[in-house]
């Protein structure tokens, strides 16, 4: 079982849309998870980072965590075709050993339809 | 957010020859940068930790002969590809830890492409 798992996609989405981007992961120690969008060609950016249980907003993103299920996911409201990228999702390892790393998912490929 | 530079942005070098990339924090101390390879249509792969004032940490399967790490100060870490190989061209990104806070975000500089002929 990977560690970090999201569906590969590719995820559709009209323009205007919401996107629903989920993510699980297996280490229920781990506390801190984040959301980088990748560009083609390009390295990842930070878009959202989340630690506890509930809803965290900024802007046109929300980050949800639900720490009992190992669930993060990443909503995209009025969503635009400049969204279309691969979403990572990251946590952060939670032994002492892996406490510095952030331990990635193989990412989602997001398309927006204009 | 923290930035983070790196150079060369693209290296295309023979097969046997060395490359260094080097990896700056700007804006920011950096205790901790990470190095990370990725190939075509695949996720990030961490090859290691590097910490300021100390020996990498590398992850299982990376051969810390072939991949060097130098952590020299605060704000610059750098990644040298020894005898490389086609096998080794890749995308290698680095990213840094802003510490303050306690937050663990990891900003990611722009990357280096690596071509190996």
């Amino acid at each position: 079982q990977k560690e970090v798992e999201q569906n590969s996609g590719p995820l559709s989405v009209p323009e205007g849309a919401i996107a629903s981007l989920n993510c699980t992961y297996s280490d229920r120690g781990s506390q801190s998870f984040f959301w980088y969008r990748q560009y083609s060609g390009k390295s990842p950016e930070l878009i959202m980072s989340i630690y506890s249980n509930g809803d965290k907003e900024d802007g046109r993103f929300t980050a949800q965590l639900n720490k009992a299920s190992q669930y993060v996911s990443l909503l995209i409201r009025d969503s635009q075709p400049s969204d279309s990228a691969t979403y990572l999702c990251a946590a952060r390892g939670a032994s002492i050993q892996g406490a510095q790393k952030l331990v990635f998912g193989q990412g989602t490929r997001l398309t927006i339809n204009p | 957010g923290a930035v983070v530079s790196q150079h060369p942005s693209r290296v295309i070098c023979k097969s046997g020859t060395s490359v260094k990339i080097e990896c700056r924090s700007l804006d920011f101390q950096a205790t901790t940068m990470f190095w990370y390879r990725q190939f075509p249509k695949q996720s990030l792969m961490l090859m290691a930790t590097s910490n300021e004032g100390s020996k990498a940490t590398y992850e299982q399967g990376v051969e810390k002969d072939k991949f060097l790490i130098n952590h020299a100060s605060l704000t610059l870490s750098t990644l040298t590809v020894t005898s490389a190989h086609p096998e080794d061209s890749s995308f290698y990104i680095c990213s840094a830890r802003e510490p303050s806070g306690g937050s663990y975000e990891q900003y990611f500089g722009p990357g280096t492409r690596l071509t190996v002929t």
